[in-house]
């Protein structure tokens, strides 16, 4: 029941832009993202609802096909502080929440 | 506030021994998480309580692991008997109410089982 994420690694330069997707295999009901920084913990981006919204967090926006089970975060004009690992976590709205296994960023000058 | 803390930050210990990791929630929050790290398997739930009574713990590996909650400000995640595979960062995690809330995760405690 573990999402999918793709691409499991990606490197940018300052102020491009990039797309991290996440597909499960499961109907979904919740969609969660966070970032990870190297040694630390986990810290929240945002969690979309089923419903197909779109939520944005500064530069960092994310949507969510409730129909073909994905959700899509999207980083524009990237910044160093942007690097980190971002893990999607799904939920099929029954007290359960699976995390993928992360996409890798790193943002060079 | 002072988020979630976790005790200890880093244990070292021998194979068959019993480990015990603790956690404190953030005051307010209803909802606490377990969840285990490694590279191998990513981040993992282990078990998530509720008002303080176990709702979901599907993820625990093996019955050597067990969870309690004895209070809204305090929980236990032993390992008994301990072994080399349970190497891995132990993250507690609180949210106000629930899965579908924003989940706020402490330090982690980084287990070594030799």
């Amino acid at each position: 029941q573990q999402p999918v994420q793709s691409p499991q690694a990606v490197i940018l330069r300052e102020g491009e832009d990039a797309v991290i997707n996440c597909s499960s295999s499961k109907a979904l009901y919740s969609v969660h993202w966070y970032r990870q920084k190297h040694g630390e913990a986990p810290v929240f981006l945002m969690i979309l609802l089923k419903g197909g919204e779109q939520k944005g967090h500064d530069k960092i926006s994310a949507s969510f096909n409730e129909k073909k089970q994905q959700s899509s975060l999207y980083l524009t004009a990237s910044q160093l502080s942007y690097s980190g690992t971002y893990f999607c976590g799904t939920g099929g709205g029954a007290n359960n929440l699976f995390f993928g296994t992360g996409t890798r960023l790193t943002v060079i000058p | 506030d002072a988020g979630v803390i976790q005790s200890p930050r880093h244990e070292v210990t021998e194979m068959g021994q019993e480990v015990t990791l603790r956690c404190k929630p953030i005051s307010g929050h209803n909802s606490l998480f377990w969840y285990r790290q490694t590279m191998m398997r990513g981040l993992e739930l282990l078990i998530y309580f509720n008002n303080n009574v176990p709702i979901d713990d599907s993820g625990m590996p093996e019955d050597r692991f067990s969870a309690k909650m004895p209070n809204a400000s305090f929980s236990t995640l032993k390992i008994q008997p301990s072994e080399p595979r349970d190497s891995a960062v132990y993250f507690c995690a609180s949210s106000y109410s629930g899965v579908d809330y924003e989940q706020y995760f402490g330090p982690g405690t980084r287990l070594t089982v030799t």
